[in-house]
């Protein structure tokens, strides 16, 4: 089983629209969760860290379910500068944080 | 807002090179990194370093890899001796550790290698 596994994309929704990723991790003993976003070619970018009780930020909110190992990140009214590429990311303790394969959005006008 | 800075942007080498990789993490972070991504494929973790070691590194951080922070800002990848499959972009990144030992990493614009 990967270490963090997200949806296969690419996901194609209209501006307006409602979109949700999910990701699973395999080690129980992880400890932090967030959500990046990466355009083409760039560095990734922290959308927001995801926390126990879930947490929004404007149009975004990120879930955690530890029972289950499985985080989500829903975006509402969905931009076409939201286009981009998410990446689900987790800490297992210590120092090693891991990337998923990531989410590729399109968002068309 | 304080911000993790990498040089060169792009690196051309020939096979068989060694190259250095420059990052200066964001000044009170305590925790560094280098990540690299084959164009196409995800993030992969390469190392991470705290209090001047490494404190883990994955299976691609072989013999010819290292890592060090030679003054109080900068903080290196060396490549030794370069092969093809090195083509990459690398990501330095840092993250504050210490009261916040959960804290987010964040990364500089990296830079493209591309070994001929």
């Amino acid at each position: 089983r990967k270490e963090v596994e997200q949806d296969p994309g690419p996901f194609n929704v209209p501006e307006g629209a409602t979109v949700a990723f999910n990701c699973t991790y395999s080690n129980s003993a992880s400890q932090s969760f967030f959500w990046y976003r990466q355009d083409c070619r760039k560095e990734p970018k922290l959308l927001m860290s995801v926390y126990s009780s879930g947490n929004e930020d404007g149009r975004f909110t990120a879930q955690l379910n530890r029972a289950s190992q499985y985080i989500s990140l829903l975006i509402r009214d969905s931009k076409l500068s939201d286009s981009a590429t998410y990446l689900c990311v987790v800490r297992a303790g210590g120092f090693k944080t891991i990337f998923g394969a990531g989410t590729r959005l399109f968002v068309k006008a | 807002e304080p911000e993790v800075t990498q040089t060169p942007s792009h690196q051309v080498t020939q096979m068989g090179q060694e190259v250095i990789l420059r990052c200066v993490p964001i000044s009170n972070h305590l925790y560094f990194y280098w990540y690299r991504q084959i164009l196409g494929q995800k993030v992969e973790f390469l190392v991470s370093f705290y209090n001047n070691e490494i404190s883990e590194k994955s299976e691609i951080f072989d013999d010819q890899f290292s890592v060090e922070r030679p003054d109080g800002s900068n903080f290196t990848l060396k490549i030794r001796s370069t092969k093809l499959e090195d083509s990459a972009m690398y990501f330095c990144a840092s993250s504050e550790g210490g009261r916040r030992p959960n804290s987010p990493l964040h990364f500089g614009n990296g830079t493209r290698l591309t070994v001929t």
